[in-house]
C-alpha cells in the first residue's frame, strides 16, 4: 500500500498570501492517478486536482498542482477568505485508493 | 445534474450491523463505480472500498474485509454498504463517492452519513 505523507499539517497564512502544500508518496505514483481535494468543516470533500495538475470543473486558477514520481505540490496562488479549509491528496495503485491525513490551512 | 443522496444518521449498539445507502441521480450509475469512504472524528479520510454497480463486483480495503459489504441495486441506481460487528472506533461520517474510471478520482460525493456506535 502506498502511503502519503503531507506537510505541514498546519499553515498559518494571511489572505492574499500563496500556500505551497506538498504530498510525499511512500512509491512511485502514476501521475494520472495522484488528485487534491478541499474539504470545509460539515462538508463533503470537493475534488480541486484530478492527475497531478488538473483542475476540477469550476475551481478557480489560482490553485495549481505540480508534481511526479513520489512529490507532489498544491499551490494556492493567492488565498482567498473561502480557502481556508483541509486539503488532502489521494492516489490510486494496485487495486488501492489512498489518502494523506491532511493539511489543514488555517488564518494568521 | 448529479447527486448523491445519502441515508439518515445512525446510533447503533457495539456488536450490532449497519447498513447506509446512496442513491444516484443525474447520470447512468452503471457507467461509474462507487466508493464509500469514512472520516471519524477530527480524523482524516480513509478509503474502505469500491463497487462496480454493472456486475456488482467490489475490492475491499484489508482493513476492512470481512466486515464490510458492499451491493448495488441498478433498478433503484442505490448502492449500499453494511458494516458488521460495529465498535466504538466505527465512529464516523461515511460518505459514498463517484469515481472516474480515468484518473481514479472522486468527483461527486454524498453528504455524508453520521454513525456513533456507543453502548
Amino acid at each position: 500500500e502506498i502511503v502519503l505523507t503531507q506537510s505541514p499539517g498546519t499553515l498559518s497564512l494571511s489572505p492574499g498570501e500563496r500556500a505551497t502544500l506538498s504530498c510525499r508518496a511512500s512509491q512511485s505514483v502514476t501521475t494520472t492517478y495522484l488528485a487534491w481535494y478541499q474539504q470545509k468543516p460539515g462538508q463533503a470533500p470537493r475534488l480541486l486536482i484530478y492527475a497531478a495538475s488538473s483542475r476540477a470543473t469550476g475551481i478557480p486558477d489560482r490553485f495549481s498542482g505540480s508534481g511526479s514520481g513520489t512529490d507532489f505540490t498544491l499551490t494556492i496562488s493567492r488565498l482567498e477568505p473561502e480557502d481556508f479549509a483541509v486539503y488532502y491528496c489521494q492516489q490510486y495503485g494496485s487495486s488501492l485508493w489512498t489518502f494523506g491525513q491532511g493539511t489543514k490551512v488555517e488564518i494568521k | 445534474q448529479v447527486q448523491l443522496v445519502q441515508s439518515g444518521a445512525e446510533v447503533k449498539k457495539p456488536g450490532a450491523s449497519l447498513t447506509v445507502s446512496c442513491k444516484a441521480s443525474g447520470f447512468t450509475v452503471t457507467n461509474y463505480y462507487m466508493h464509500w469512504v469514512r472520516q471519524a472524528p477530527g480524523q482524516g479520510l480513509e478509503w474502505m472500498g469500491i463497487i462496480n454497480p454493472s456486475g456488482g463486483s467490489t475490492t475491499y480495503a484489508q482493513k476492512f474485509q470481512g466486515r464490510v459489504t458492499m451491493t448495488s441495486d441498478t433498478s433503484t441506481t442505490t448502492v449500499y454498504m453494511e458494516v458488521s460487528s460495529l465498535t466504538s472506533e466505527d465512529t464516523a461520517v461515511y460518505y459514498c463517492a463517484r469515481g472516474l474510471r480515468s484518473t481514479k478520482s472522486f468527483d461527486y460525493w454524498g453528504q455524508g452519513t453520521l454513525v456513533t456506535v456507543s453502548s
